[in-house]
């Protein structure tokens, strides 16, 4: 399978710990993006690459927040100091077209107690 | 700012029955428009897109929507739905300036045998 892959599936954490999460995007796509849902709720744009340039952040993303995607490949989304609010399903999805056509990966279910 | 409006939240129809899901955006500069599916358990998959052209356009699994551009509007339809269709369903008209995808709160379509 040559879709979007996410590691890990699952994370639970203590509040005030730090988490990384990582995303494989579809290998020939140089868009990737990290979104936020929450239960009820559509998937938040939180940030989003062009190869290994972050171009934009949501002002959801607090300072606790950074992502990298160095060479322009995988990319990492990282959470320090960890906060209960945090707790939601961390999507990325890749595109490699001028549409915007994306597709998505499994998610990071994240759990902060 | 763009926005996207589902105009049902919560579904519930019996197989066979036909399927109507109401979607309006805001015009952000593109028409590109998409349906997203997450079916319990699974993750974002796009069901279908539209870019130009015939207004009218199939997806997956016999879903169809139909562009009306001076309503701002992209309804999702199926004549008749099966079990298997029981699912979360997204319209994601994409943010013009940066790509990313505005997901409204999306439908919960629950169909019983």
């Amino acid at each position: 399978d040559t879709g979007v892959s996410q590691d890990p599936r699952h994370k639970i954490t203590k509040r005030g710990q730090n988490v990384t999460f990582r995303c494989d995007p579809i290998s020939e796509h140089n868009r990737l993006y990290w979104y936020r849902q929450t239960l009820g709720q559509g998937p938040e744009f939180l940030t989003y690459f062009q190869n290994e340039a972050q171009l934009e952040k949501s002002r959801l993303l607090s300072d606790r927040f950074s992502a990298e995607r160095p060479k322009g490949s995988f990319s990492t989304l990282e959470i320090q100091r960890t906060e209960q609010g945090d707790s939601a399903m961390y999507l990325c999805a890749s595109d490699g077209g001028a549409r915007y056509e994306q597709f998505f990966g499994p998610g990071t279910r994240l759990t902060v107690l | 700012a763009q926005s996207v409006s589902q105009h049902n939240h919560h579904v519930i129809l019996s197989e066979a029955a036909s399927l109507e899901l109401g979607c309006n955006y805001s015009y952000g500069g593109t028409v590109n428009l998409f349906w997203y599916v997450q079916y319990p358990g699974q993750h974002l998959q796009l069901l279908l897109k539209y870019f130009s052209g015939d207004p009218l356009v199939k997806g997956i699994k016999g879903f169809e929507a139909e562009f009306i551009k001076s309503k701002f509007s992209f309804n999702l339809r199926k004549p008749s739905v099966q079990w298997s269709d029981t699912a979360e369903y997204f319209c994601a008209p994409p943010d013009a300036a940066r790509g990313a995808l505005i997901f409204g709160k999306g439908t919960t379509l629950s169909v019983s045998s």
